[in-house]
């Protein structure tokens, strides 16, 4: 069956980065781009954008340029969200979510990354 | 306006039917999806491309559409159907992005 397993909860402190990990399994990891959204303390599901796991390409939604950065390491079947120079506004629960092109949705979500940022 | 606007809240007892709408100028040239998050959890696609039901999704759960608004209806509301919902589309003026409503949260009475 499908799954998205990300990787723990982190704690940082402002000006550090963090990257997230999403390891897909029950699919093939090539056939399905994976989008990224958060969700801060509370607050609504917003999208941060895609990475075609076939080309490596992204698409970042406004407002998720330049500290973030997705990438694959196809091999091992993750995808990784990457944020950099850390805020405490990017306290939030990050997703994985996988594209279903068939559906025009995303129908399977890893299970949350709660990253904190923190002095 | 890229903006989905949905109502904050909506409640309903058991057994009564539940709507939860949503607007936008969007809906009107692109499918909308809905999904349901339970606190703590990871959201589940309840309906895709307006109508359509994903498998293992109970036959309760329906989604309509008109212009540029349209509705998720749950019928025969359970307890187990208390959740946030939310809605989404896309905008395609310019690179394609995703677009999600502020959520609705169902309390069921």
């Amino acid at each position: 069956q499908v799954q998205l397993v990300q990787s723990g909860s982190e704690l940082k402190k402002p000006g550090a980065s963090v990257k997230v990990s999403c390891k897909a399994s029950g699919y093939s990891f090539t056939r399905h781009s994976m989008s990224w959204v958060r969700q801060a303390p509370g607050q609504g599901l917003e999208w941060m954008g895609w990475i075609n796991t076939n080309t490596g390409n992204s698409n970042y939604a406004p407002g998720f340029t330049g500290r973030f950065v997705f990438s694959l390491d196809t091999s091992v079947s993750t995808a990784y969200l990457q944020i950099s120079s850390l805020k405490a506004e990017d306290t939030a629960v990050y997703y994985c979510a996988r594209e279903e092109s068939q559906m025009g949705a995303r129908d399977y979500w890893g299970q949350g990354t709660l990253v904190t940022v923190s002095s | 306006s890229s903006e989905l606007t949905q109502p904050p809240s909506v409640s309903v007892s058991p057994g009564q039917t539940a709507r939860i709408t949503c607007s936008g100028d969007a809906l009107s040239k692109q499918y909308t999806n809905w999904y349901q998050q339970k606190p703590g959890q990871a959201p589940v696609l309840v309906i895709y491309k307006d109508i359509k039901r994903p498998s293992g999704i109970p036959e309760r759960f329906s989604g309509s559409s008109s212009g540029t608004t349209v509705t998720l209806t749950i019928s025969g509301v359970q307890a187990e159907d208390e959740a946030d919902y939310y809605c989404q589309s896309g905008v395609s003026s310019g690179p394609y992005y995703v677009l999600f409503g502020g959520g609705t949260k169902l309390t069921v009475l």
